[in-house]
Order: C-alpha cells, then sequence, then structure tokens
C-alpha cells in the first residue's frame, strides 16, 4: 500500500515570495492534516480536515496561510508571503478514523521549507 | 495546550531501560505516542484511552493515569534502533485535536 505523498521535498525561497506544497493522503482515508514542525521541536497542528471539509484551523495563520482539500482527496498548503519563520519542515498526515476518535496518523516525508 | 514532556533528552546503553513522561493540566481524551528518528517522518507507537489501560508492544509498553493526567512510555532492554525523538500527543476532552509535545531525544550507546 502507498504511504502519504508529499512534493517537493525541499523549497529554498527568499521571504515574501509564495509557495505550495502538495499531499496525497493514503486511499480511503478520509482525515488529512497539515503539521509544521520547526527544528527541534513537536509538529504543530496547522489544519485538519475531514474529507472536505475544515474540522479545525485554529492555528492556520489565515493572513499568510491556506489551504485546501478539493473533493475530499489531496491537499495543497500555500504560504503567501512566506517569512523567515515560516522555516520548517511541513507534515501532511493522513488517518482512517472510522470510529470518529483520532486513530493512527500516517505521515509523509514532509516538505522542508527554507526561507532566505 | 501542549503537553509537557520528559526528561528532554537521555543517552543509555544498549540493554538498559528508559522512562518518558508526558503531563498535561488539562483533562485528557487520549494520548499518543511517536517516534522520530532523525531526518524520517514520526511513526506511530500507540494510543492510550482514558481509563488507565496499559498498551505494549514487544519491548515499548505505556500507561495513562487519568487522574493525573500523564502517560509513561517504558523502553525495556533498549536496542540501538530505539534510538530517536519521542513524542507525546494529546487530545483534550472536548476536541479532537491532537497536540504533541516538544519531544524527548533518546540515544542509544552500544
Amino acid at each position: 500500500e502507498a504511504g502519504v505523498a508529499q512534493s517537493p521535498r525541499y523549497k529554498i525561497i527568499e521571504k515574501r515570495q509564495s509557495v505550495a506544497f502538495w499531499c496525497n493522503p493514503i486511499s480511503g482515508h478520509a482525515t488529512l492534516y497539515w503539521y509544521q514542525q520547526i527544528l527541534g521541536q513537536g509538529p504543530k497542528l496547522l489544519i485538519q480536515f475531514q474529507n472536505n471539509g475544515v474540522v479545525d484551523d485554529s492555528q492556520l495563520p489565515k493572513d499568510r496561510f491556506s489551504a485546501e482539500r478539493l473533493k475530499g482527496v489531496d491537499s495543497t498548503l500555500k504560504i503567501q508571503p512566506a517569512k523567515l519563520e515560516d522555516s520548517a519542515v511541513y507534515l501532511c498526515a493522513s488517518s482512517l478514523d472510522q470510529t470518529g476518535n483520532t486513530g493512527e496518523l500516517f505521515f509523509g516525508e514532509g516538505s522542508r521549507l527554507t526561507v532566505l | 495546550q501542549q503537553p509537557v514532556q520528559s526528561p528532554q533528552a537521555v543517552i543509555l546503553r544498549e540493554g538498559e531501560d528508559a522512562v518518558i513522561n508526558c503531563s498535561s493540566s488539562k483533562a485528557l481524551y487520549s494520548v499518543h505516542w511517536y517516534r522520530q528518528k532523525h531526518g524520517e517522518a514520526p511513526v506511530f507507537l500507540m494510543i492510550l484511552l482514558k481509563g488507565g489501560e496499559q498498551k505494549g508492544h514487544e519491548k515499548i509498553s505505556a500507561s495513562f493515569n487519568e487522574k493525573k493526567q500523564q502517560s509513561s512510555l517504558y523502553l525495556t532492554a533498549s536496542q540501538l534502533s530505539y534510538s530517536g525523538t519521542y513524542f507525546c500527543g494529546t487530545e483534550l476532552g472536548d476536541r479532537r485535536q491532537l497536540t504533541f509535545g516538544s519531544g524527548t531525544q533518546l540515544t542509544v550507546l552500544p
């Protein structure tokens, strides 16, 4: 079974530029998450989708970050304009969550962003 | 509400035991444990739901003390492959948002 796919793996941009990350979850997984992981810290939830609806985006900096999950499958996370403090690894994860409880999260390899 | 993990780092020899703690100031619904090796994605270890049950996987087990809002991860007879950063993730009683702690870096030496 294919895992969570993310691209690009690495991206270097200058501040005030824009960037987009793509994620394709495991087939059949209803819930999709975007986490931001700054070096030396734990993953921080940015947004959580259930199918194509947003469950939680309370920690998403909405003035610069946006995310969508069209048709309840793959998802795109965009940053515009980027700031130096956005340098981090952006992890996408998916879970089956058939019971309504949060189950095992399957993480992708992440997209490492460096903002200069 | 980010859970608090302790210790921040631990170094041990192969075959030794370790305990990693995770605590919250709020009532917890569940505790999740993940391990992340350097440059890799976090990998799921186990989930504990409120009720104080203990779960185990080979030589790695965990407990959840609902009264104290604490969870402990037990690694017995550590192997070199156990090295990595361990994160606990917690869900509060009233919402299903998984919040991770800052991690515990475990190094197992030969």
